[in-house]
């Protein structure tokens, strides 16, 4: 069974769309997160929530909106595509806050 | 602020060799939690340990133990007996007890074992 899942794996889109993410866990956790994970491979937090309250909204750009229809998904759309958003992105779920995190497979967005 | 280092970007052992990997940060926080995860080549994000910083008693788990110094703000990761399995990049996070308990991850260290 898959804990915390996203999807798509793979993205591939052109400058100026618009994108979703879907991420869903099923391990009853309580808290969820968004990652961006750069060439580099550096991981920077971008969102969590916590029962579905947005709990950390970091320096993201606005076209990025995390959405938490329930406690076991948590989807990322983003607006107007930049070649900068090329990355990983990482859903990551945790018991509550400052527990440890179970991450999802990755979604490799690749802007062109 | 809070800040994690892993000073040591890469390292390359040959199999059956102990290697260390170094942890250091820095918080303002009293109490907080240290994490280490493994990032393998197919890029899923594996939980590792939790430490919580009351308690500086080193974990042994397998061919993995952990070295948490409070004294000098290190969290180190020491590896036995490696396998090209351990290959991996490996990071240090930290995370406060309070808050919104946000995570700070190193940059991570690159472990290549060589057969």
């Amino acid at each position: 069974d898959t804990a915390v899942s996203q999807t798509p794996k793979y993205l591939v889109t052109q400058m100026g769309n618009d994108k979703s993410i879907k991420c869903e866990q099923n391990l009853g956790h309580d808290t969820m997160y968004w990652y961006k994970q750069d060439s580099k491979k550096f991981l920077k937090i971008m969102f969590s929530y916590n029962n579905k309250e947005l709990i950390i909204n970091e320096t993201v750009p606005n076209r990025f909106s995390p959405k938490s229809p329930d406690k076991a998904h948590l989807n990322l759309h983003i607006n107007s595509l930049e070649l900068g958003d090329s990355a990983v992105y990482f859903c990551a779920s945790s018991l509550n806050m400052g527990g440890e995190q179970y991450f999802g497979p990755g979604t490799r967005l690749t802007v062109t | 602020a809070q800040k994690v280092t892993q000073a040591q970007t890469e390292i390359s052992v040959v199999e059956k060799e102990d290697v260390t990997l170094d942890c250091v940060y820095e918080t303002r926080d009293t109490t907080y939690y240290l994490f280490w995860y493994k990032q393998p080549p197919s890029g899923e994000l594996v939980f590792l340990i939790r430490r919580n910083s009351f308690d500086e008693q080193n974990e042994i788990s397998g061919r993995y133990s952990w070295n948490f110094q409070k004294s000098t703000s290190s969290f180190n990761f020491t590896i036995t007996a490696s396998q090209v399995v351990d290959s991996a990049v490996y990071f240090c996070a930290l995370s406060p007890t309070s808050g919104t308990y946000k995570y700070i991850f190193g940059t991570g260290t690159r472990l290549k074992v060589l057969a």
